[in-house]
């Protein structure tokens, strides 16, 4: 089974320029999740989707940050205009339902992340 | 959800059991105890989780204190690859379902 997939692995961009990540979650996944995981601490959830809709987006930089799940399945997170302080790494994860269940259970797989880096 | 404490590191000699702390004092009933790690420059990986019995797969153990205000995840023939920050995370059933990520054990197996 294909894992998640992000593009790309590494970005250097300087402040107030642009940027765009990529994610394409596991086959049949309806919950995709963006995180942040800035050097030497834990990733911070950014957005949460279900299917094409927003469940959670309390954390989203709303200012300069905007993400989209079209069509229910891709999603890019975009960062417009980038600050030295965005530099981490941006890790997309799916599942296949958007909450733990009675069982506990609906783990979350990780995509290999994408590192930026703001000069 | 409830704040979890770990240590900041642990080092454990090869092909012993890693046995890595967890401390959950204010969880509530209707919480579990999951555990992640992430090896160096990937994604964050599911191991385990567990309400209040304890728990074993492929991967590791899960043992939880009869109180559940701590828990402990036994790894138990630790390899080099197991190398890796490792994450204690409480989540809500029926909650919602992002993670809330600390700041973990980073675990050193030694050769």
């Amino acid at each position: 089974e294909a894992g998640v997939a992000q593009s790309p692995r590494y970005k250097i961009i300087e402040k107030r320029q642009s940027v765009a990540f990529w994610c394409n979650p596991i086959s049949g996944h309806a919950t995709l999740y963006w995180y942040q995981q800035i050097l030497g601490q834990g990733p911070k959830l950014l957005i949460q989707f279900q299917n094409n809709g927003v469940v959670d987006d309390s954390q989203l930089p709303k200012d300069r940050f905007s993400a989209e799940r079209l069509k229910g399945v891709d999603s890019t997170l975009k960062i417009q205009p980038a600050k030295l302080e965005d530099s981490a790494v941006y890790l997309c994860a799916s599942s296949l339902v958007g909450r733990v269940g009675l069982a506990g259970g609906n783990e979350q797989f990780f995509g290999p992340g994408t590192r930026l880096t703001v000069l | 959800d409830a704040k979890t404490t770990q240590p900041t590191s642990m080092d454990c000699a090869e092909g012993r059991a890693a046995n890595l702390p967890c401390n959950h004092s204010t969880i509530s009933g209707n919480e579990y105890v999951y555990w992640y790690r992430q090896i160096h420059s990937q994604g964050p990986q599911y191991i385990i989780h567990g309400l209040k019995n304890n728990e074993t797969n492929e991967m590791a153990s899960l043992i939880i204190t009869e109180d559940r205000k701590s828990s402990t995840l036994i790894l138990p023939h630790a390899t080099l690859r197991d190398t890796a920050v490792y994450y204690c995370i409480v989540r809500s059933r029926g909650g919602a379902d992002g993670l809330t990520f600390g700041k973990g054990t980073h675990l050193i197996i030694q050769p």
